[in-house]
């Protein structure tokens, strides 16, 4: 499965969208983007995933650069209680031996 | 959606005891993995339990330490075996349905403390 590149910590204000990149420039065609995130002491809760085209759900949209090489997570409009670490994995879609690695994640602070 | 539960949700053991580990998802899932992040660091997968067979285990974990059972579609064992402080963890029970949205999920953990 293709790694995946994270800044290790960001900071948004509570009310303004908050941008989170990944780096994912080895993956391959077959694979998909995932997001998840980790609220303190609780099991990561999944957000949205893409495979070419930009996705939307009622929690967040996400962004894949054309290439595939790139993505961004949008929380339109963050609160206090987005403040979690967030975990952007590449995986394949569907099939028995598939399975999620996290990597280090971003932890998003958001301030009030 | 999975509804996952996981019991105990926290326990605080002796060095040298083995402890067991309970998974109970809310339907019949195709995949279920089991998960342990140490203090500070991100998830990494011990195992793939399997339905019926043996787990199929990550680099570095083995059968005689993490013995994992899985019974059926909706419930699996994690057994942490001959534990020490370094086996200090939470450990994450997640499933996955391949024939819908293929969406994993996680269970809300249990917190284990060796003395």
């Amino acid at each position: 499965d293709a790694k995946t590149t994270q800044p290790p910590s960001m900071d948004c204000a509570e009310g303004r969208a908050a941008n989170l990149p990944c780096n994912h420039s080895t993956i391959s065609g077959n694979e998909y983007v995932y997001w998840y995130r980790q609220i303190h002491s609780q099991g990561p809760q999944y957000i949205i995933h893409g495979l070419k085209n930009n996705e939307t759900n009622e929690m967040a949209s996400l962004i894949i650069t054309e290439d595939r090489k790139s993505s961004t997570l949008i929380l339109p409009h963050a609160t206090l209680r987005d403040t979690a670490v967030y975990y952007c994995i590449v995986g394949r879609y569907g099939g028995a031996t598939n399975k999620l690695i996290f990597g280090t994640g971003t932890l998003l602070a958001v301030q009030p | 959606s999975a509804v996952i539960s996981q019991k105990p949700s926290r326990d605080i053991c002796q060095r040298g005891t083995s402890l067991t580990i309970q998974c109970q998802v809310d339907s019949q899932v195709t995949m279920m993995f089991w998960y342990r992040q140490q203090p500070g660091q991100s998830l990494t997968l011990i195992a793939t339990a399997n339905q019926g067979s043996e787990a199929t285990y990550e680099s570095g974990f083995v059968i005689d330490k993490f013995p994992i059972s899985r019974p059926n579609l909706t419930f699996s064992t994690l057994t942490v075996s001959n534990m020490s402080p370094e086996d200090s963890s939470i450990y994450l029970c997640s499933v996955r349905q391949i024939l819908s949205t293929d969406t994993q999920y996680f269970g809300p953990g249990t917190r284990l403390t060796v003395l």
